[in-house]
């Protein structure tokens, strides 16, 4: 079974601060997913990585996939009030199995 | 709108009771999902269609979960005897292709309250 955990569990930063989250496993994975989900609804996703030391921007997100393709790491600059939510990583094996999930970090953004 | 919906929203229900969600995917989804999601927890794969066909089942907990997609488009998670360990958001999730990489896009969820 590949498993995903995801550090820190909660974060609470001021508006404008940086902040990294985490997302590793003992398995490697063949594509990796971040969402990001908030209360009431469901995932929306953010990015997906393939490459292995793949890095991804999407406006202040940065995406990283670890070499292995085992972890992958998300960092938010200057972190606005609006990234408020919780984030998911999910994890999909070699043969197109079904995409394993984190169990999220939930990040808040102080006004 | 043309993404995922999904209803009811919420649903309560008591011991016992048998209840059923429905998903509504995106139109033209060749591939459809459900998920449940534990209060702060991640959501666990139940259950994958393509079209009509029911692919992969593994992740339904007891045979008291059954799945349907009788035409390749609408779903429906039938619950029968519902525990309260049943209690959850039920997420539906659609792709237009395959499982893998695909997108999944996701509908709102039902979130199920056994009594």
């Amino acid at each position: 079974t590949q498993l995903l955990e995801q550090s820190p569990q909660f974060l609470s930063i001021q508006e404008g601060e940086n902040l990294t989250v985490y997302c590793n496993s003992s398995s490697v994975f063949s594509s990796l997913q971040w969402y990001r989900q908030e209360p009431g609804e469901g995932p929306v996703l953010l990015v997906t990585v393939v490459t292995g030391g793949e890095v991804k921007k999407l406006k202040r997100l940065t995406f990283q996939f670890g070499d292995a393709r085992k972890d992958s790491s998300l960092h938010i600059t200057a972190a606005q009030p609006g990234d408020t939510g919780l984030y998911l990583c999910a994890g999909a094996g070699n043969y197109g199995q079904n995409f394993v999930f984190g169990p999220g970090t939930r990040l808040s953004v102080l006004p | 709108g043309a993404g995922v919906s999904q209803s009811p929203r919420y649903k309560v229900a008591k011991r016992g009771q048998d209840v059923a969600l429905r998903c509504d995917p995106i139109s033209g989804h060749v591939s459809l999902f459900w998920y449940q999601q534990a209060l702060g927890q991640g959501p666990e794969f139940l259950t994958y269609f393509q079209n009509e066909a029911q692919l992969d089942k593994s992740g339904l907990p007891s045979d008291r979960f059954f799945a349907e997609r009788p035409e390749g488009s609408v779903s429906t998670l039938k619950i029968q005897r519902t525990q309260q360990e049943d209690s959850a958001v039920y997420l539906c999730a659609s792709s237009l292709e395959g499982r893998g990489r695909d997108t999944q896009y996701f509908g709102p969820g039902t979130r199920l309250t056994v009594l």
